[in-house]
């Protein structure tokens, strides 16, 4: 069981919008705020996508946004496109310099 | 390029060891901490250990603590895991992963298969 809860799976249409939930604890997000995603096709290197809640590295398409509100996250992606669909897992910064990870949710653009 | 290439991985039986490498290239390797990250078959990934771009700072998930060792040579631009003690739940792929102060990776390997099995 992972430390930061995520959805199994979301899924949406192309040009759509999808948001995915990282539930955590006031002890991780909700005391740090610092909150990475990453996206990940099988077989290839996790991708940063988001740092520090809400920031995106560079080269990164501003149709992927983060926020936070309490103890959760949420990972949003506007106008999807085919290229989209993946694994998506948060991370959580949880104190005593561990990182926390979620379980992944499975994005499929139908 | 810049990029890390983990190496090492393998099938071994339960109780035996095993060495992970990961070879840093295209940024100054010593001026980054880094992590090792694994993640069982259809799990989550799990943080395993962390070490600091000096080696001055070394910190383990409790679930390998005892058991693995993380180093590193800056000379050789190289980050190690040495696995002892493995047991089948240490089954998953390794990632290394390039630390950021705001406590995220922004470069990660492609990752080994370690394989603990009779």
């Amino acid at each position: 069981q992972s430390a930061l809860t995520q959805p199994a799976s979301v899924s949406g249409s192309p040009g759509q919008s999808i948001t995915i939930s990282c539930t955590g604890t006031n002890n991780d997000i909700g005391n740090y705020n610092l909150v990475s995603w990453y996206q990940h096709h099988p077989g290839k290197a996790p991708k940063l996508i988001v740092y520090e809640s809400t920031k995106r590295p560079s080269g990164i398409s501003n149709r992927f946004s983060g926020s936070t509100s309490a103890n959760t996250a949420s990972l949003t992606i506007s106008g999807l496109q085919a290229e989209d669909e993946a694994l998506y897992y948060c991370c959580s910064y949880g104190g005593s310099s561990a990182l926390l990870f979620g379980g992944g949710t499975k994005l499929t653009v139908l | 390029e810049v990029q890390l290439v983990e190496s090492g991985g393998g099938l071994v039986q339960p109780g035996g060891s095993l060495r992970l490498s990961c070879a840093g290239s295209g940024f100054t390797f010593s001026d980054h901490s880094m992590h090792w990250v694994r993640q069982a078959p259809g799990k989550g990934p799990e943080w395993v250990s962390y070490i600091s771009g000096s080696s001055s700072a070394i910190y383990y998930a409790e679930s390998v603590k005892g058991r693995f060792t993380i180093s590193r040579d800056n000379a050789e631009n190289s980050l190690y895991l040495q696995m002892n003690s493995l047991r089948a739940e240490d089954t998953a792929v390794y990632y290394c992963a390039r630390h950021r102060g705001g406590w995220y990776a922004d470069l990660w390997g492609q990752g080994t298969l370690v394989t603990v099995s009779p």
